[in-house]
């Protein structure tokens, strides 16, 4: 059974730094490209960031571009979203998902989030 | 402001057919046959219903149904169920990853 478990969120202060994890199983985590997807309070879904397989090509989101880094360790197959210069806005639940097979497959399986709190 | 627009709710009554609509523009719902659907319930994480627009996973009933005409993409449930009761986004490729759309609610009546 595919299970990803988010980990890593809390109460932040504005310009503090957090870093999210997502620690994955029941498939070969190092054969599939990984997103973060996030969520504000009462809000719809945003794309964040997305990362190939093997660690080499990363995009993000213009919002978070310069702020956070995406990264992942396949041998402890985790993935991971470090969020620098924090601000109020990107207080939301941050999921992880994984993508299907195939360049242009869907997020088929998602955590269950982790709530990051942006205030003073 | 999403990239992709659905209306705010819907509503049906249990046996009924509702579907909720998702209209982008040439570029990417018009351009591509890969529209995709999750399902959200409160607090919970969302799950695909639907991929490259018509395709359901494995375990997804097959009262939920997918559809394209021009720069809108559909989503159809039918023999509405309580348990369907929940958010609804699209989501469409459009040379980037992740255009979403901004949900929509729906109610069970």
């Amino acid at each position: 059974e595919v299970q990803l478990v988010e980990s890593g969120g809390g109460l932040v202060q504005p310009g503090g730094s957090l870093r999210l994890s997502c620690a994955a199983s029941g498939f070969t985590f190092s054969s599939y490209w990984m997103h973060w997807v996030r969520q504000a309070p009462g809000k719809g879904l945003v794309w964040v960031s997305r990362i190939n397989s093997d660690g080499s090509i990363t995009t993000y989101a213009d919002s978070v571009k310069g702020r956070f880094t995406i990264s992942r360790d396949n041998a402890k197959n985790t993935l991971y979203l470090q969020m620098n210069s924090l601000r109020a806005e990107d207080t939301a639940v941050y999921y992880c998902a994984r993508r299907g097979e195939g360049h242009y497959a869907p997020l088929d399986y998602w955590g269950q989030g982790t709530l990051v709190t942006v205030s003073s | 402001q999403s990239a992709l627009t659905q209306p705010a709710s819907v509503s049906g009554s249990p046996g009924q057919s509702i579907t909720i609509s998702c209209t982008g523009t040439s570029s990417d719902v018009g351009s591509y046959n890969l529209v995709s659907w999750y399902q959200q319930h409160p607090g919970k994480a969302p799950k695909l219903m639907i991929y490259e627009g018509t395709k359901r996973p494995s375990g997804v009933s097959n009262r939920f149904s997918g559809s394209k005409s021009g720069n809108t993409a559909s989503l159809t449930i039918s023999g509405l169920q309580a348990e369907d009761e929940a958010d609804y986004y699209c989501c469409s490729y459009a040379g980037r990853p992740g255009v979403f759309g901004g949900g929509t609610k729906l109610t069970v009546l």
